[in-house]
């Protein structure tokens, strides 16, 4: 069964600094689909990066980014330029085919 | 297209009532998953449909619990008998799925809170 891991339940970051969320997962497969999501303080949860295991390329979204190690089975998220509205639950997420599997979460917080 | 709409958004039950949540996604997509979420911790996958067929069942999902996708359109959960335990987010998410589309992730509705007192 896949599972996935994030270490660190809480993290907190200067306005303007950058931070790296962690994420590990664990799988047998090769191809498969990793994902960040975001969920503010009760709001619904919105998708912030996704990666495509078979790209050796780490995928970029604006001030968001990724550091995917495939071998380590590691899959981090750096918020550069941190802002106030990045304060939230982050849940990284692996998929297959099927359904998706979540970590727990790590709670961001943005001091001012 | 206004996303994935819940309904209600939130539910207060005594314990031992029966509930049901309904879940309206994006159109044109053609799977739909339920997941419940407790307080600091991530989704945790029940079910899942394509169209109306029901793919995957979750050992979470107990006798109580049961889901619909009738025409592949909507979905509706019930949990009969609800406990205390029963109390949590439940999250419905929704995904166009080809091989195209695999990794374009979900998109979440806002949720119905459960309060079984």
């Amino acid at each position: 069964a896949q599972t996935v891991t994030q270490s660190q339940p809480e993290m907190s970051v200067q306005e303007a600094e950058t931070v790296t969320l962690s994420c590990t997962y664990d799988t047998s497969e090769s191809d498969y689909y990793l994902f960040w999501y975001k969920q503010p303080p009760s709001r619904q949860m919105i998708l912030v990066i996704r990666q495509e295991a078979y790209k050796q390329q780490n995928a970029t979204e604006n001030r968001f980014s990724v550091n995917f190690q495939k071998a380590a089975k590691s899959f981090s998220l750096k918020i550069s330029d941190s802002q106030l509205g990045d304060a939230a639950m982050y849940f990284c997420a692996y998929r297959r085919w099927g359904d998706m599997r979540f970590g727990a979460g790590t709670r961001l917080t943005v001091k001012p | 297209d206004t996303g994935v709409s819940q309904n209600p958004r939130h539910k207060i039950t005594k314990r031992g009532q029966n509930v049901t949540f309904r879940c309206d996604p994006i159109s044109e997509h053609n799977r739909l998953y339920w997941y419940r979420q407790t307080l600091g911790q991530g989704p945790e996958f029940l079910t899942y449909f394509q169209n109306e067929a029901q793919l995957e069942k979750s050992r979470l999902l107990s006798d109580r619990f049961s889901a619909e996708r009738p025409k592949g359109s909507f979905s509706t959960l019930e949990i009969q008998r609800t406990e205390q335990g029963d109390s949590a987010m439940y999250l419905c998410a929704s995904s166009l799925d080809d091989a195209r589309a695999l990794n374009y992730g979900y998109t979440f509705g806002s949720g119905t809170r459960l309060t079984v007192v």
